[in-house]
């Protein structure tokens, strides 16, 4: 079974709006990481956000806010006000303490396309 | 404070022959771990170095090496290439790695180096 699963290979969204990429993911370690990276055409992994399991808020950072519901098994990332810089390769990525170390799981990408 | 740096950036090979990669990692960083980027496959896991020991392996054959130095720095080596060894190799640093019970021990990546073997 996928680890972490990206639902949506592309998307597209208007600049100036916010847009919602999907996050699945499964494990049974209950200390775990979910962090969310930017890929630009360039090729460097950008962070973007961080998620622990045990965190009782949704992360924010700047424009970006995480949808997280464990229960569900889910980790959205959510980017308000789109810019025409968002255009880029996005990746949910997750590590079990316990389980693997520091070894980062990835799922297999959302191309996100802003439209001007 | 400077960020995660590889070297080099591009590399060119041919079957048979081998390779070493280089990584330093940011500054106070002693955990550096290695990914492989594949239209393919995706984003996979090699290994993870920590003072200077070897201290996760992800499932890729012998030929791929590597090793970590007194000061962090890191380098990986793949001998024997072969042409699906093309990829974009991504070195990711932080702060304690494996050793940190904390999940949000961040890892940050370097620019990456993108290997071709013709």
């Amino acid at each position: 079974a996928q680890k972490i699963t990206q639902t949506q290979p592309g998307m597209f969204v208007q600049e100036k709006e916010a847009v919602t990429l999907d996050c699945t993911y499964d494990t049974s370690d209950p200390s775990y990481g979910l962090f969310w990276y930017k890929q630009p055409s360039s090729g460097e992994m950008i962070f973007l956000i961080y998620q622990g399991s045990y965190d009782q808020q949704n992360a924010t950072e700047g424009r970006y806010s995480l949808n997280f519901q464990k229960a569900r098994k889910s980790a959205n990332l959510v980017i308000s006000a789109s810019q025409l810089g968002d255009s880029a390769m996005y990746f949910c990525a997750m590590r079990e303490v316990n389980n693997a170390g520091n070894m980062l799981t990835f799922g297999g990408g959302t191309r996100l396309m802003v439209k001007p | 404070k400077a960020g995660v740096t590889q070297t080099p950036r591009y590399l060119i090979k041919t079957r048979g022959q081998q390779v070493t990669l280089s990584c330093s990692p940011i500054s106070g960083h002693r955990s550096v771990s290695w990914y492989q980027q594949t239209p393919g496959q995706g984003l996979q896991f090699l290994f993870e170095y920590f003072s200077e020991t070897q201290r996760n392996k992800g499932n890729f054959p012998g030929r791929f090496s590597g090793r970590q130095f007194s000061n962090s720095r890191s380098e990986m080596n793949v001998s024997t290439l072969e042409l699906g060894d093309s990829a974009l190799y991504l070195c990711a640093s932080s702060l304690e790695g494996v050793a940190s019970g904390r999940s949000g021990d961040t890892q940050y990546f370097g620019p990456g180096t993108r290997l071709t073997v013709l």
